[in-house]
């Protein structure tokens, strides 16, 4: 049976904090890792990596992908109250995605 | 607007009551899933089509049904034999089986007393 495991589950931190979101995989016919970011409803999509070792970047969050390790990570520098979500990981197999349980991020002013 | 909508938002049934949740794109997407999210949970996959009258089950399909009548329409029934159906449900869709960057819908929020 595949297995997403995202930690820490939650975590609070100050505005201008940096944070590291995990992501550990165990997916049958792994093809990608897929981030999104769940604020209310509908999450939204972050990142799709496919290569072990590139980090992909998008303004203050990066993430890259050890598919020897089978994990990925997300980062985001310089948080802002507007980062507060539940930041969901997915691992994407032959026809269809695997999600973890999601890592809640609280950022306080 | 390209998007997907869900209809209702926010949905109420009495116990043992069929409902339907409507789920509509208009990305030209081939692919279209049903998840369902339970608080503090990750998503998990109910049903999914990859083509036009054709569905497969997911990790959760006991108590739900679908049809895939058209390209654009992936309506999801919650019936009576589902044990534990208040939850929120995710619609999403991708351009095809081996693209994996699924969009979701706003979602509906089913209670059941």
């Amino acid at each position: 049976e595949d297995k997403v495991v995202q930690s820490p589950l939650s975590l609070v931190v100050h505005e201008g904090d940096t944070v590291t979101l995990n992501c550990s995989y165990e997916v049958t016919n792994f093809r990608s890792l897929l981030w999104y970011k769940q604020e209310k409803k509908a999450p939204t999509f972050l990142f799709m990596l496919t290569s072990s070792g590139i980090e992909k970047k998008s303004g203050r969050l990066s993430s890259i992908l050890d598919k020897k390790e089978l994990f990925s990570i997300l980062n985001i520098t310089a948080t802002q109250t507007g980062d507060s979500a539940v930041y969901l990981c997915a691992g994407a197999g032959s026809y269809q995605l695997t999600f973890g349980k999601g890592t809640k991020l609280s950022v306080i002013p | 607007d390209g998007g997907i909508t869900q209809s209702p938002k926010y949905l109420f049934r009495k116990e043992g009551q069929n409902v339907t949740l409507s789920c509509e794109q208009n990305l030209n997407h081939d692919a279209m899933y049903w998840y369902r999210q339970d608080p503090g949970q990750g998503l998990r996959l109910i049903y999914y089509s990859q083509i036009v009258n054709d569905f497969q089950k997911g990790d959760i399909a006991e108590g739900y049904s679908v049809s895939r009548e058209k390209k654009e329409s992936f309506p999801l029934t919650v019936t009576s034999a589902q044990k534990n159906p208040t939850a929120f449900y995710l619609c999403a869709s991708s351009e095809g089986r081996l693209v994996y960057e699924q969009y979701f819908g706003p979602g509906t929020r089913l209670t059941v007393t």
